[in-house]
C-alpha cells in the first residue's frame, strides 16, 4: 500500500535556525507532491507543491522542497525559521494512477521558540 | 472569492446516533474529498467525488459511513449508529478537477459521549 513518512514528530527550534523536514513517499508512480501547514486554530492551507519540471520548488513564506525522485524524498527546508512558523506541517502525495486522493504523512509539530 | 465552508464547526452527540456534516466546495469546483483527522490515525482519505463519475469510497472505514453530492455541488457525510472511535475532525477539500491542489475547509469537530 502506499505510505508517506515523515521522519521527525515534533521539532523544537530558536528563531533564525534553519529547518528541514524530511519526507518519504513509498510509489513506484510518476506523483504530484504536497506540503500543507496547518497554524493553531487554522485550517490546512498549502505551502506548496510540486507537479512537474524544476525539482526544487518555492512556496509561501520563503519555504522551499526538493524532489528527489531516486531517493523518493520530497523534503522541506527554510534557512531562517520566525516564531509564526510555529505549526503542524503535513507532506502529502497524489499517485496519478489513484484517482485524486492525497495519502497524507502523520505531520510533523514544529514550536519555534523566540 | 470564498473557500470551502462545513457546517456544523462542532458536534457533539451520543453513542448510536446518526449525524449529518455538511460540505460547500469552491464554487466551478468539480472534486470534492472527505478526509478525517485524529490523533491516533492523522489525516485519513475517507471518499472522493469528480463530477458526474461514481465516486472512488476506498476510504470509508465502515458501511456506517456514507456520503453523497447533490448536483454536482454541495455534499453530505452520513455517519449512522456512532461510535467513540468517530469522534475526529471531518475535513472537506475541494480542486478544479481531480489531481489538481486541494483546498480544504475549517472542518467539523465530531465528539461521540
Amino acid at each position: 500500500a502506499q505510505s508517506v513518512s515523515q521522519h521527525n514528530h515534533h521539532v523544537i527550534l530558536s528563531e533564525a535556525a534553519s529547518l528541514e523536514l524530511g519526507c518519504n513517499y513509498s510509489y513506484g508512480g510518476t506523483v504530484n507532491l504536497f506540503w500543507y501547514v496547518q497554524y493553531p486554530g487554522q485550517h490546512l492551507q498549502l505551502l506548496l507543491k510540486y507537479f512537474s519540471g524544476d525539482p526544487l520548488v518555492k512556496g509561501i513564506k520563503g519555504f522551499e522542497a526538493e524532489f528527489i525522485k531516486s531517493k523518493f524524498s520530497f523534503n522541506l527546508r527554510k534557512p531562517s525559521v520566525q516564531w509564526s512558523d510555529t505549526a503542524e506541517y503535513f507532506c502529502a502525495v497524489n499517485a496519478h494512477s489513484n484517482t485524486g486522493k492525497l495519502i497524507f504523512g502523520q505531520g510533523t509539530t514544529l514550536q519555534v521558540k523566540p | 472569492g470564498a473557500g470551502v465552508s462545513q457546517s456544523p464547526s462542532n458536534k457533539v452527540t451520543e453513542k448510536g446516533k446518526d449525524v449529518e456534516l455538511r460540505c460547500d466546495p469552491i464554487s466551478g469546483h468539480t472534486a470534492l474529498y472527505w478526509y478525517r483527522q485524529s490523533l491516533g490515525q492523522g489525516l485519513e482519505f475517507l471518499i472522493y467525488f469528480q463530477g458526474n463519475s461514481a465516486p472512488d469510497k476506498s476510504g470509508l472505514p465502515s458501511d456506517r459511513f456514507s456520503a453523497e453530492r447533490t448536483g454536482g455541488s454541495v455534499s453530505t457525510l452520513t455517519i449512522q449508529r456512532t461510535q467513540q472511535e468517530d469522534s475526529a475532525v471531518y475535513l472537506c477539500a475541494s480542486s478544479f478537477s481531480g489531481a489538481e491542489t486541494q483546498y480544504f475547509g475549517p472542518g467539523t469537530r465530531l465528539l461521540v459521549l
